[in-house]
């Protein structure tokens, strides 16, 4: 079946740092891709998304580039900020989301 | 123009018992989708409702059913609770055939003790 992996956390970065938070899927086809942000105490952001292979979703400092290759989606920042802090979920889109697991960044100034 | 609002926030149960949340879409969105957060998990799909239908539903036990008004808004009910049901849940919203353009709600915090 479809799924996502994402790479375990926490991340901790000090600020300004580059940052990497890796996915990789398993799906039929070719599904689009999603990164969505979840701060404390709130609900799922979309962050970016990617609709077909090679295309590149960005907003806010972030980008991910939809790897069919190595089916991967993977999410970067050139420079964090300590308002990056959050959970990051990598997802497909197959009739419904189908998310990873999560990965929880920590910057600290 | 108010977002996916949801309620309550929080909520006690002791197993066995029967729990509803209740979820009012974006406005202008007419199809409301209910996941299932366990701590430290990434959200599962329970079910999507369209049109007072559900329409996809997800590996989850009869106990979790749901509803939708004419008005779009949607209750998800939760029977013989188990300590397991312990989650946050989210409820998210969108346009019939835009199932890309999720707008998710803070969630309600569900405790089964």
């Amino acid at each position: 079946g479809n799924s996502v992996t994402q790479m375990e956390g926490p991340v901790t970065l000090s600020e300004e740092a580059f940052l990497t938070i890796n996915c990789t899927y398993t799906a039929t086809g070719y599904p689009s891709l999603f990164w969505y942000v979840q701060y404390p105490g709130e609900g799922l952001q979309l962050l970016l998304k990617a609709t077909k292979a090679d295309d590149k979703g960005s907003n806010k400092g972030f980008e991910a580039t939809y790897r069919k290759e190595t089916t991967s989606f993977h999410l970067e920042k050139g420079s964090v900020q300590v308002s990056d802090s959050a959970v990051y979920f990598c997802a497909l889109l197959s009739g419904k989301l189908i998310f990873g697991q999560g990965t929880t960044l920590q910057v600290k100034p | 123009d108010a977002g996916v609002t949801q309620s309550p926030t929080h909520l006690i149960k002791t197993r066995g018992q029967q729990v509803t949340l209740r979820c009012s879409p974006k406005s202008g969105h007419d199809t409301v989708s209910w996941y299932q957060q366990a701590l430290g998990q990434g959200p599962q799909f329970i079910f999507q409702y369209y049109e007072e239908e559900e329409r996809q539903r997800g590996n989850f036990p009869d106990r979790f059913s749901g509803h939708q008004f004419p008005n779009y808004s949607s209750e998800l009910n939760v029977n013989a609770l188990l300590l397991g049901d312990s989650a946050l849940y989210l409820c998210a919203s969108s346009l019939a055939g835009f199932n890309e353009k999720l707008f998710f709600g803070s969630g309600t915090q569900l405790s089964v003790l």
